[in-house]
């Protein structure tokens, strides 16, 4: 069960989108309804914006989505806003009731 | 409105046991579709899962760490309890317990979204040294 793959850190202006992708395996990402992703600020508890791959929890903003295609999910947040900049984590199932995070992405937001 | 907060020590030596509680409110341990998880993030470094515990009282834990992990439940305490053996340095790290999303579909039959934890403990820092 090894970490799933992020780029290390990507990068935007206020307004644009940017895209981070997550890559596992068929055993997880690709044989999985089941990713999430976290944001994560300096010093704080991870907070849940995608479900599901693609569901948004109540209270989250709708210019976070997610989608997944084969082994690789991804989170897209268009028109990027400053409080947007923190950490991103993707999450996926693995089996038997597990799950395996990813290597986490750092946004700035420039 | 759920809430959970981690405690324990925030100092261990080397080889000693870790053991660490989450109070949690909110829920029931023993509700249908419940689960409460562990994840731990060393300093600078990325979340690692460790450990699952269900309303049934199944137990899950990470392969890696599967060998020195205990997660048990005291549903009268409202409290799910962790506990890593022969501790680390490597060990040193914020440790989170969170809730497992769930939710009613359409039909209202109960989905659990495994991958999922909806609220976070504010986690509690642990430094691994002699």
């Amino acid at each position: 069960q090894s970490a799933l793959t992020q780029p290390r850190s990507v990068s935007g202006s206020p307004g644009q989108s940017v895209t981070i992708s997550c890559t596992g395996t068929s055993s997880d990402v690709g044989g999985s309804d089941y990713v999430s992703w976290y944001q994560q600020h300096p010093g704080k508890a991870p907070k849940l914006v995608i479900f599901d791959v693609t569901k948004r929890p109540s209270g989250v903003p709708d210019h976070f989505s997610g989608s997944k295609s084969g082994n690789t999910a991804s989170l897209t947040i268009s028109g990027l806003q400053a409080e947007d900049e923190a950490d991103y984590y993707c999450c996926s199932y693995a089996g038997g009731f597990s799950v395996v995070f990813g290597g986490g992405t750092k946004l700035t937001v420039l | 409105q759920i809430t959970l907060k981690e405690s324990g020590p925030t100092l261990v030596k080397p080889t000693q046991t870790l053991t660490l509680t989450c109070t949690f409110s909110g829920f029931s341990a023993s509700d249908s579709g419940v689960a409460v998880g562990w994840i731990r993030q060393p300093p600078g470094k990325a979340l690692e899962w460790l450990a699952l515990i269900q309303w049934d009282d199944d137990k899950r834990y990470s392969p890696s760490l599967k060998n020195r992990l205990t997660i048990t439940k005291d549903t009268s305490k409202s409290q799910v309890v962790l506990a890593l053996t022969n501790v680390d340095p490597v060990d040193t790290a914020t440790y989170f317990c969170a809730h497992r999303l769930y939710y009613y579909d359409s039909r209202g039959y109960i989905r659990m979204s495994l991958s999922a934890f909806d609220v976070w403990g504010q986690g509690t820092g642990v430094t691994v040294s002699s």
